[in-house]
Parts: C-alpha cells; sequence; structure tokens
C-alpha cells in the first residue's frame, strides 16, 4: 500500500539554526499538510498545499516557517531560525481531496 | 470555535472488554475520522465517517456520525493488549477549501491482561 515517507526520522539543531524536514506524499495525492505535534499534547494544524501554493496555514505558521515542493514527488518544511519550543514532531500528510488524510512516521525534532 | 473534546481522556480496561470513547464540538463538521497513533508513529486511520448518522464498522472497531454533526463515537470490542495506544478523532468542515482535518485532544487507551 503507498505511503507517506518522511526523512530524518530524528533531527537535532541548534536553537537559531535552520531545518528543512522531507516528505514524499503518496504519487497520487494533490493536497499536502503539514501537522505538528508537541510531546504528549495533540496533533495541530500547520499548514495545507495544493497547485504549488499554499492554500490555509495556521497562526503557528508564522514568517519563519516556509513550505515548497521543489519537484515532482518532494514536500518540505523549512524552519528559518529554529527556537526551542519548535521542538515536536513534525508529521507530513497528504490527501486526495475530501477524502481522509495519510500521515508519515514523523520527524522528531529537537532544538537545543 | 473548532475545538474538538475527547473523552474520556484516557481510560485503563481489561483485555476482553468494551470501549467507548467519544469526541463534541460546538461546531458542525462534514467528515470525522478516527486515528490510532502508536508511541512515536504517526496517525494511522481506521475510520472515515461522511454522512450524519453513518454507522461504520472495521473489524472489531465500530464508529458513528452523531446526527447533530457535532460528535462522533468509537466503538472497541473485546479489547486486545495491541489496542493501545491514543486514538484521535478529526474533523473536517467543508467546503473548506483546504480539506484540512482538525483533531480532537485524544484518548489514551491502556488495556491490562
Amino acid at each position: 500500500e503507498p505511503e507517506v515517507t518522511q526523512t530524518p526520522s530524528h533531527q537535532v539543531t541548534q536553537m537559531g539554526q535552520e531545518v528543512i524536514l522531507r516528505c514524499v506524499p503518496i504519487s497520487n495525492h494533490l493536497y499536502f499538510y503539514w501537522y505538528r505535534q508537541i510531546l504528549g499534547q495533540k496533533v495541530e494544524f500547520l499548514v495545507s498545499f495544493y497547485n504549488n501554493e499554499i492554500s490555509e496555514k495556521s497562526e503557528i505558521f508564522d514568517d519563519q516557517f516556509s513550505v515548497e515542493r521543489p519537484d515532482g514527488s518532494n514536500f518540505t518544511l523549512k524552519i528559518r531560525s529554529t527556537k526551542l519550543e519548535d521542538s515536536a514532531m513534525y508529521f507530513c500528510a497528504s490527501s486526495e481531496g475530501a477524502g481522509p488524510l495519510h500521515f508519515g512516521n514523523g520527524t522528531r525534532l529537537t532544538v537545543t | 470555535g473548532q475545538q474538538l473534546n475527547q473523552s474520556p481522556q484516557s481510560m485503563f480496561i481489561q483485555e476482553g472488554e468494551d470501549v467507548s470513547m467519544n469526541c463534541t464540538s460546538s461546531s458542525i463538521f462534514n467528515t470525522w475520522l478516527w486515528y490510532k497513533q502508536d508511541p512515536g508513529e504517526g496517525p494511522v486511520l481506521l475510520i472515515a465517517l461522511y454522512k450524519a448518522g453513518e454507522l461504520t464498522s472495521n473489524g472489531r472497531l465500530t464508529a458513528q456520525f452523531g446526527i447533530t454533526r457535532k460528535d462522533s463515537f468509537l466503538n472497541i470490542s473485546a479489547s486486545i493488549p495491541s489496542d493501545v495506544g491514543i486514538y484521535f478523532c478529526a474533523g473536517q468542515r467543508a467546503p473548506s477549501g483546504t480539506y484540512k482535518y482538525i483533531f480532537g485532544t485524544g484518548t489514551r487507551l491502556k488495556v491490562l491482561a
């Protein structure tokens, strides 16, 4: 069964550094998402992306965050200058449209 | 707002028991999803519900889309140790143009063998 893949599985970075989290969505899906989950908390929406542009973003997704689909398969989340509070699991998801989201296994980001 | 509250927050049950949990909101949703999350992994889809009143099963799991469209319920029958995990509901308010889902606060299930 096709799946969403994310790399790396764990990223450790120093405060102020830039990180790029990578995702390969399911190939025939058109809608892409990033969600965040702080340890022990619920899954929070960050941003949705369709037709090569952001379709919606949450208040968490400030100017430090950006997303890109650099080629036909990858979907990336960049955090320009990481803060301690950015430490979380970051999940990529994709969907065909109104159907259910399919999630990757996440990238655990640790900011020190 | 679009807050989804899940109840109970956590529960301990004996193996073989049935489990019930629910998800409620003050807002109307057009689609409900139920996910299970194991430690260190992403949410895995269990059941999708698309119409008010819909009752859908997946093995020992049964979920219902509430008639008011503001709630959903998940039941697990004859629980087994591997049912341990966190169960999340997720709701979509269409037409939103983005198809994003809002996640609930989660129900942590622990099964005692």
